[in-house]
């Protein structure tokens, strides 16, 4: 398996311009989180799904950011508009189960830029 | 809510052991893990250990848990450059299905 699966790796855009980070997990894990890594803030969870199905968006900071999970394979993590203190590295993690051994499975990150 | 802590950085020499502590405040936990953080790459899990286990080595890791005083520890042996990262203590319970991470340990090996 080719891993959890994030483009693109980095992405610099200008204040005020929509952001779209995108995720494929690994085939059969049935959960998806998507964090984000800021040198202040340490790992924060912003949302996850179970099944498709968002389970827990708490974390997300503002209606500015919104995920989507169509289908199994794929997720979404926009951001729109996008503002200075969004730049981050955002993490989007898979795994088959929760409270387990396995952890999550976590993918190379998007380093995101907002000048 | 639940919080995981773990000092921010460590230096140590080549050849030397790390040991890597953590504290955590939830009584409910099930699982513990060490995640390990490359430079430009995501977080791998390096290794976990039940809660009703004290003791787990793999290889030059040994992971050190002691569950009454909610402490868990990463002993690296003989410490090598490539073991220059930054460590994750994490844990999880059957509580819900969110894996609480630390802040991160960030090791810097001296030659």
């Amino acid at each position: 398996d080719a891993g959890v699966i994030q483009s693109p790796r980095h992405e610099v855009t200008e204040m005020g311009q929509e952001v779209t980070l995108r995720c494929k997990p690994i085939s059969g894990h049935d959960y998806l989180f998507w964090y984000r890594q800021t040198m202040m803030r340490g790992l924060e969870l912003l949302i996850y799904f179970n099944n498709n199905v968002p389970i827990d968006d708490s974390g997300m900071p503002e209606d500015r950011f919104s995920a989507k999970m169509p289908n199994a394979s794929f997720s979404t993590l926009k951001i729109q508009p996008s503002e200075p203190r969004d730049s981050a590295v955002y993490f989007c993690a898979s795994s088959p189960q929760t409270g387990s051994f396995y952890g999550y499975t976590f993918g190379s990150g998007t380093r995101l830029t907002v000048v | 809510g639940e919080d995981v802590e773990q000092s921010l950085f460590l230096s140590v020499r080549e050849g030397d052991s790390s040991v890597i502590n953590c504290t955590y405040t939830d009584s409910s936990s099930t699982y513990l893990y060490w995640y390990k953080q490359e430079p430009g790459a995501g977080l791998q899990l390096l290794t976990y250990i039940f809660s009703n286990m004290d003791m787990k080595q793999d290889q030059r890791l040994t992971v050190l848990l002691n569950k009454k005083d909610k402490h868990l520890s990463l002993r690296i042996a003989d410490t090598q450059t490539g073991d220059s990262a930054i460590y994750f203590c994490a844990e999880s319970s059957n509580r819900d299905d969110k894996i609480i991470f630390g802040k991160g340990t960030r090791l810097h090996i001296l030659p």
